[in-house]
């Protein structure tokens, strides 16, 4: 079985800092990671996904995450933040030959001007 | 927009009824996936549906059930709720079944139960 844990419940931040997100995951199989917002009120978004090759991978609005396998984890990135990327953030999991996503608890990101 | 609609935006019901949610794909999607989304068990995978066919089962109580019609649409429906069945449901709905397929999600379904 797989599970993911994100360590942050919430990470409040200045606009234009930079900001890290972490997510953990736990697998005896191989497996695929994705990162999804949620902006009030939506549904979820796909901010990107590492399914294999290059270990850096970066998605939508100026987002990036690393994946590492000794670790086991999948943080996200992001270098300068604004007020518009005031969300909640999913980090997610899927295991070969199965396509139920199994998500974390989320982290709040609260971006202040 | 992600292109998966979902209908009703919100639903306020009794303790004890039972309602349907519906949910459309995006146009060509396959696959069909119900999540749920409340504060203590965060979001959890329901049930996938392929091309009509059930594919997987995650923590889908037996009181819900669901189903994916010919025309690809797929309605979730919930019985004898309780109190605790208070959640956002979401639909997702990706081109085909596989792990490394992008899912879209539609704006979910608000659910209350008093």
């Amino acid at each position: 079985a797989q599970s993911v844990t994100q360590l942050d419940s919430q990470v409040p931040v200045f606009e234009e800092a930079p900001v890290e997100l972490r997510c953990n995951y736990s697998s005896s199989v191989s497996v695929y990671l994705f990162w999804y917002v949620q902006y009030p009120n939506q549904g979820l978004q796909l901010l990107l996904k590492y399914l294999s090759g290059s270990t850096l991978v970066k998605g939508i609005n100026g987002f990036e995450a690393e994946f590492n396998k000794s670790q086991t984890s999948f943080h996200l990135r992001k270098p300068s933040v604004h007020i518009s990327d005031t969300a909640e953030y999913f980090c997610a999991v899927t295991a070969y030959n199965t396509d139920k996503l199994i998500f974390g608890t989320g982290t709040r990101l609260q971006v202040f001007p | 927009d992600s292109g998966v609609t979902q209908t009703p935006k919100h639903l306020i019901t009794a303790t004890g009824q039972r309602v349907t949610l519906r949910c459309s794909p995006r146009s060509g999607d396959l696959s069909v996936y119900w999540y749920q989304q409340s504060l203590d068990q965060g979001l959890q995978f329901l049930i996938q549906y392929y091309n009509g066919e059930e594919r997987a089962k995650g923590n889908i109580l037996e009181r819900f059930s669901a189903q994916q019609f010919p025309d690809l649409h797929s309605e979730l429906n919930l019985s004898s709720l309780e109190l605790g069945d208070s959640a956002l449901y979401f639909c997702a709905s990706s081109v085909d079944s596989g792990e490394t397929n992008e899912q879209y999600f539609g704006p979910g379904t608000r659910l209350t139960v008093t």
